[in-house]
C-alpha cells in the first residue's frame, strides 16, 4: 500500500465526541490527501496538505479540521461527531512534483461509525 | 462543472472482454486516470491518460478523448478476480482529484 498506514481501521463512537484519524506514510511524499467514501458518491475530498503546516480545504470540509506538523502524518479530526460523517475514509499521498501524473496512493481506510 | 459520468454496475463472462465508458465535462481536467477498487479496499492506481489515444498496458488499455470528453477502460480476457469497482477520476492539476461514482462490475463464470 505504499507505505501508508491509517489508523484506527474500524471506530465506532457517539454523537458529540471528538475523534481523530491518524494518517502515517513512509514515502516522504508532499501532498496528502483526506477524502471520504459513500455509497452512491464517488471519493470525496475532505482537505489536503501540501506541506508541513500547509493545509487546504476540500470540497466537504465542513465540521472537519487537519493537522500536518511533520511530512509523515496527517491527522484528521471531526471536532463534535455526527451521525452524517458515518463514512469510509481514506487517507492518500502523491508526490506531483516527481512527475506530472499527480497519481496518488491510497491507504487502507478508516470505517467509522456515529451513532 | 467537473461531472464524470459512469455506469452504475455491469456485468460480463470469464474470459471475455468488456468496456467501461466514462463521459466528463470537457473544462478544467489535465488527464483522466482509472482506479480499481475492491470490495472493502483500498482504490489502485491502473492508467492515466493526458493525450487522446489508447494506452495499453497488459490485460487493460484506456482510452482518452479530450475534445468529446469521453474515456472508456477496456479490460480484455476477464478473470473472476476482475471483478470490482472501476473509478473514472478527472486530473484538475491541481494537485486534486474529481472521481466518479464508479462502476460495480462482476464477472461471471
Amino acid at each position: 500500500d505504499a507505505g501508508i498506514t491509517q489508523s484506527p481501521r474500524h471506530k465506532v463512537t457517539e454523537t458529540g465526541t471528538p475523534v481523530t484519524l491518524r494518517c502515517h506514510q513512509t514515502e516522504n511524499h508532499r501532498y496528502m490527501y483526506w477524502y471520504r467514501q459513500d455509497p452512491g458518491h464517488g471519493l470525496r475530498l475532505i482537505h489536503y496538505s501540501y506541506g508541513v503546516k500547509d493545509t487546504d480545504k476540500g470540497e466537504v470540509s465542513d465540521g472537519y479540521s487537519v493537522s500536518r506538523s511533520k511530512t509523515e502524518d496527517f491527522l484528521l479530526t471531526l471536532e463534535s461527531a455526527t451521525s452524517s460523517q458515518t463514512s469510509v475514509y481514506f487517507c492518500a499521498i502523491s508526490d506531483p512534483d516527481g512527475g506530472a501524473k499527480n497519481i496518488q496512493y491510497f491507504g487502507a481506510g478508516t470505517r467509522l461509525s456515529v451513532l | 462543472g467537473q461531472n464524470i459520468d459512469q455506469p452504475t454496475e455491469m456485468t460480463a463472462t470469464e474470459g471475455a472482454i468488456v468496456q467501461i465508458n466514462c463521459t466528463y465535462q470537457t473544462s478544467g481536467f489535465n488527464g483522466l486516470f482509472w482506479y480499481q477498487q475492491h470490495a472493502g479496499e483500498a482504490p489502485t492506481f491502473l492508467s492515466y491518460n493526458v493525450l487522446d489515444g489508447l494506452e495499453e498496458k497488459g490485460r487493460f488499455s484506456s482510452f482518452l478523448s479530450r475534445s468529446k470528453g469521453y474515456s472508456y477502460l477496456l479490460l480484455k480476457e476477464l478473470q473472476m478476480k476482475d471483478s470490482a469497482s472501476y473509478l473514472c477520476v478527472g486530473n484538475t492539476g491541481r494537485r486534486a482529484l474529481t472521481f466518479g461514482s464508479g462502476t460495480r462490475l462482476q464477472v461471471q463464470p
